[in-house]
């Protein structure tokens, strides 16, 4: 397991329906993020883990976005009664220490969600 | 706003030529970073500047970092077809109370034309 993973790597689900993405960091880093990426615009940061606490979740679009961690490891990001503009690729990255936004992160392969 | 504005959007050159894209930032940073994405999935860090540092190689890549016009270059030299991707540069801002993440701009997509 030499990278971060993502999965489901492809979603497709309709509109008001929950969804659930997990995220596999790279072992032994500590800090993990969230980032959101639509058609044709930059990433955009949801949320980061320092261990299994995400101390700022003002990133987060709405109320019905949500994440967690546990075990200092798997992440996974909720989004509930899914909406046509989450539709977006969510990357999840993780990085070695507390300074991970000063540091290389390390970025999965993403998961390409297409809400109906 | 938004930090890390790249230029141009698109860029379209034959193979063995030089790539040049730019990126613009707002605020005081700790590093700028360049990273490669293909097809639209994970992205790969290319290299990491520090604002210390003025100029950083590595293989093919050089990247400049001007603090003083709060701006920064990739250049990408004797380009090849699989150097054909989206090109993100991104900031780690160094003001505090904000998110840890990094703030992107929207890329430059660079076509390598055989």
């Amino acid at each position: 397991g030499a990278g971060v993973s993502q999965s489901p790597s492809n979603k497709v689900t309709e509109k008001g329906k929950d969804v659930e993405l997990r995220c596999d960091p790279i072992s032994g880093h500590t800090a993990l993020y969230w980032y959101r990426q639509s058609l044709g615009q930059g990433l955009e940061f949801l949320i980061y883990f320092q261990g299994n606490s995400a101390p700022d979740k003002s990133g987060l679009p709405s109320d019905r976005f949500s994440a967690e961690r546990t075990g200092g490891s798997v992440s996974t990001l909720t989004i509930q009664r899914t909406q046509q503009e989450d539709s977006a690729v969510y990357l999840c990255a993780s990085s070695p220490t507390r300074t991970g936004a000063r540091e290389t992160q390390y970025f999965g392969p993403g998961t390409r969600l297409l809400v109906l | 706003s938004q930090q890390g504005e790249e230029d141009p959007q698109a860029l379209s050159i034959q193979e063995g030529e030089n790539a040049t894209m730019n990126c613009s930032y707002k605020t005081s940073i700790n590093n700028l970073q360049w990273y490669r994405q293909n097809s639209g999935r994970g992205l790969v860090h290319l290299i990491l500047i520090r604002s210390n540092e003025r100029e950083k190689h590595s293989g093919r890549l050089r990247v400049t970092l001007d603090t003083s016009k709060k701006s920064s270059s990739l250049l990408i030299t004797a380009s090849r077809a699989a150097d054909t991707a989206s090109y993100f540069c991104a900031t780690d801002a160094r003001s505090g109370g904000g998110a840890d993440g990094l703030t992107f701009g929207k890329g430059t997509h660079l076509i390598i034309q055989p």
